[in-house]
């Protein structure tokens, strides 16, 4: 089973951030969080990841809480061409299950313009 | 760098018969995994092969191989199929604990 929780949908106005929360209160030490989306079908594709620090690179911003219980991953300019379904995953590293990525529902997001 | 390859994109098969799908990783990439989606069942791992042999399994029938080579291509293999067994077959690629990257996706259809 999933180790995330992920709201079924959301909606974003274009122009407008999104703001996808995740939670994951079972984490443990050595999980990290990682955030991919699927459009229409496609492949996933990898946003980004965190341990414990909040990152950001040229796709998205992850803000991960002091806990480590929830996550919240910022399209900082949505648009529509960031409609897809978003994963949030917990994926060991330093154990050999880290090639296993369990995948929840995730999050239908819909960019309106 | 060229990014994960999966052929055939699309195929169509009747019940009963065998399907073999390949993957090409990312160069350098040594892990690969598969996964299966389904409208019901969502993303579901299959197996994972690293250096030729299998690392993970998930919980699929035996119905479902896979193997891969020495030069980290991997191929899996689908005996038997059921009408159930349509989906879109994934392969991930990843270098030691570095993500795993995606490719596009085999879409089958079992009739």
């Amino acid at each position: 089973d999933a180790k995330t929780t992920q709201p079924t949908s959301m909606d974003c106005a274009e122009g407008r951030a999104a703001n996808l929360p995740c939670n994951h209160s079972t984490i443990s030490g050595n999980e990290y969080v990682y955030w991919y989306r699927q459009i229409h079908s496609q492949g996933p594709q990898y946003i980004i990841h965190g341990l414990k620090n909040n990152e950001t690179n040229e796709m998205a911003s992850l803000i991960i809480t002091e806990d480590r219980k929830s996550s919240t991953l910022i399209l900082p300019h949505a648009t529509l061409r960031d409609t897809a379904v978003y994963y949030c995953i917990v994926r060991p590293h330093g154990s050999s299950n880290t090639g296993k990525l369990i995948f929840g529902q995730g999050t239908t997001l819909q960019v309106k313009p | 760098k060229a990014g994960v390859t999966q052929t055939p994109r699309y195929l169509i098969k009747t019940r009963g018969q065998q399907v073999t799908l390949s993957c090409s990783p990312i160069s350098g990439h040594r892990s690969v995994s598969w996964y299966q989606q389904t409208p019901g069942q969502g993303l579901q791992f299959l197996f994972e092969y690293f250096s030729e042999t299998q690392r993970n399994k998930g919980n699929f029938p035996g119905r479902f191989s896979g193997r891969q080579f020495s030069n980290s291509r991997s191929e899996m293999n689908v005996s038997t199929l059921e009408l159930g067994d349509s989906a879109l077959y994934l392969c991930a690629s990843q270098a030691g604990e570095e993500t795993q990257y995606f490719g596009p996706g085999t879409r089958l259809l079992v009739l």
